[in-house]
């Protein structure tokens, strides 16, 4: 039980290139989101899932696309890559229990540390 | 208008001793739920503790708790018997429907 795996680990892009960070779980979560963290804040939502099939943006989803065609996977892609997208990027996988959506315990993969040059 | 305030953005504290640290919050919802989570140097996110917004007792998980005051919207975490391995950054989270929202963080500093 690997829990949530993301890869890459670390990843250096140049201005204008696009790139898919990886993200999988085997937990069989129906809910997936994806934060980025920047220095000295907390983490801020992009895009989410409640399901395959289901997406919705969060506070930040502006340069980020996500699709959830299986349970598994949670790909966040970068369409044109800027400085400002350098970041620390972390998945999460959760499912709700017995009190429904609010008691849920989200695992998080390790993250990847992304720099835009 | 921030969700989450954690207003502390260091923290020291000696060896075995207790440490609050504060996080309130701000939601209209009468159903939401309350998350600690800790990121050490290695930077992975751990969980602590969760609170219910409609749960009677203070949540407790070993040495953590959290100090639930509704009217107040406030949910401190208290580490008591402090760590020299509890030094991390502690976030506070809230969930409202499906969407969490993190404050700031403290970092913590324990001092043998």
């Amino acid at each position: 039980n690997a829990g949530v795996t993301q890869t890459p680990k670390f990843q250096v892009l140049k201005t204008g290139q696009s790139m898919t960070l990886q993200c999988a779980q085997d937990m069989n979560h129906e809910y997936m989101s994806w934060y980025r963290q920047d220095p000295g804040m907390g983490l801020r939502l992009i895009h989410y899932s409640v399901g395959a099939g289901i997406t919705d943006q969060g506070e930040v989803p502006n340069g980020y696309n996500v699709s959830r065609s299986t349970t598994e996977d949670f790909p966040l892609r970068l369409l044109s890559a800027a400085p400002s997208q350098t970041s620390v990027y972390f998945c999460a996988s959760s499912s709700p229990q017995r009190g429904g959506l609010l008691t849920d315990t989200q695992y998080f993969g390790p993250g990847t540390r992304l720099t835009v040059l | 208008a921030q969700k989450i305030t954690q207003t502390q953005p260091g923290m020291f504290v000696q060896e075995k001793e207790a440490v609050t640290l504060d996080c309130t919050y701000d939601t209209s919802d009468p159903s939401y739920g309350l998350f600690w989570y800790k990121q050490p140097s290695s930077g992975e996110m751990i969980f602590l503790i969760y609170q219910g917004s409609y749960d009677q007792q203070n949540a407790t998980e070993g040495r953590y708790s959290l100090n639930f005051q509704k009217a107040r919207k406030s949910a401190n975490l208290v580490i008591s018997a402090s760590q020299l391995g509890d030094s991390a950054m502690y976030f506070c989270a809230m969930r409202e429907g499906v969407v969490k929202v993190f404050g700031a963080g403290t970092r913590l500093f324990v001092k043998a």
